[in-house]
């Protein structure tokens, strides 16, 4: 099993719909948790840190569920340039130190 | 400002040469890491580096060297490289290695082996 996995995509969506990602993650000692998107061929970009609270930036809201180990990413009213791949990404900071990326979801945002 | 630099941003070289990839950042982060991205999958954690020093290598290839000669500075030298060495090279600081602390990436290097 993967340690972090992600919700195969691509989702091919219209504008202004709704659109959620999960993300499952399988080390308990994971720690930090986060969205990132990344546009083709470019870095990845921090879209916003999770948190057990839930915590909302605009269109965009993340949830942990750290009994169930998942992650959520929603976004409301999507938009053209929303168009990139999501990238779940977990820290595991218990007895030494791991950045584990999941494989991404490539959304398609259509006109 | 959240800005990562590396140079160059394209590099060609063949499988004798030696050639070094640069990174910077002045944003007084003192966790730098490489990564490297193949075409379609996610980037894979290469080397970290905690107050200038080696605090992670992922059985990287000797081939594969790094260097931190300061805060701000993070260098991968390349010697020997193989053809399935090209991939996207990503530099990221943090403020601090490990949680809680976000990573922010530079826009990479991208190497061809030929």
């Amino acid at each position: 099993r993967k340690e972090v996995e992600q919700d195969p995509g691509p989702f091919n969506v219209p504008e202004g719909a709704t659109v959620a990602f999960n993300c499952t993650y399988s080390n308990s000692a994971s720690q930090s948790f986060f969205w990132y998107r990344q546009d083709c061929r470019k870095e990845p970009k921090l879209l916003m840190s999770v948190y057990s609270s839930g915590n909302e930036d605009g269109r965009f809201t993340a949830q942990l569920n750290r009994a169930s180990q998942y992650i959520s990413l929603l976004i409301r009213d999507s938009k053209l340039s929303d168009s990139a791949t999501y990238l779940c990404v977990v820290n595991i900071g218990t007895g030494g130190f791991k950045t584990i990326f999941g494989a991404g979801t490539r959304l398609f945002v259509k006109a | 400002d959240t800005e990562v630099t590396q140079t160059p941003k394209h590099l060609v070289m063949g499988m004798t040469n030696k050639k070094s990839l640069k990174c910077e950042q002045h944003m007084g982060h003192r966790a730098m890491y490489w990564y490297k991205q193949k075409a379609k999958k996610p980037p894979e954690l290469m080397f970290v580096y905690s107050y200038e020093k080696l605090s992670i290598n992922e059985s990287v290839p000797s081939r594969f060297s790094p260097e931190c000669p300061n805060s701000s500075l993070l260098n991968l030298h390349l010697h020997a490289l193989q053809p399935e060495d090209s991939a996207l090279y990503l530099c990221a600081s943090s403020i601090e290695q490990g949680p809680p602390y976000e990573q922010y990436f530079g826009p990479g290097t991208r190497l061809t082996v030929t």
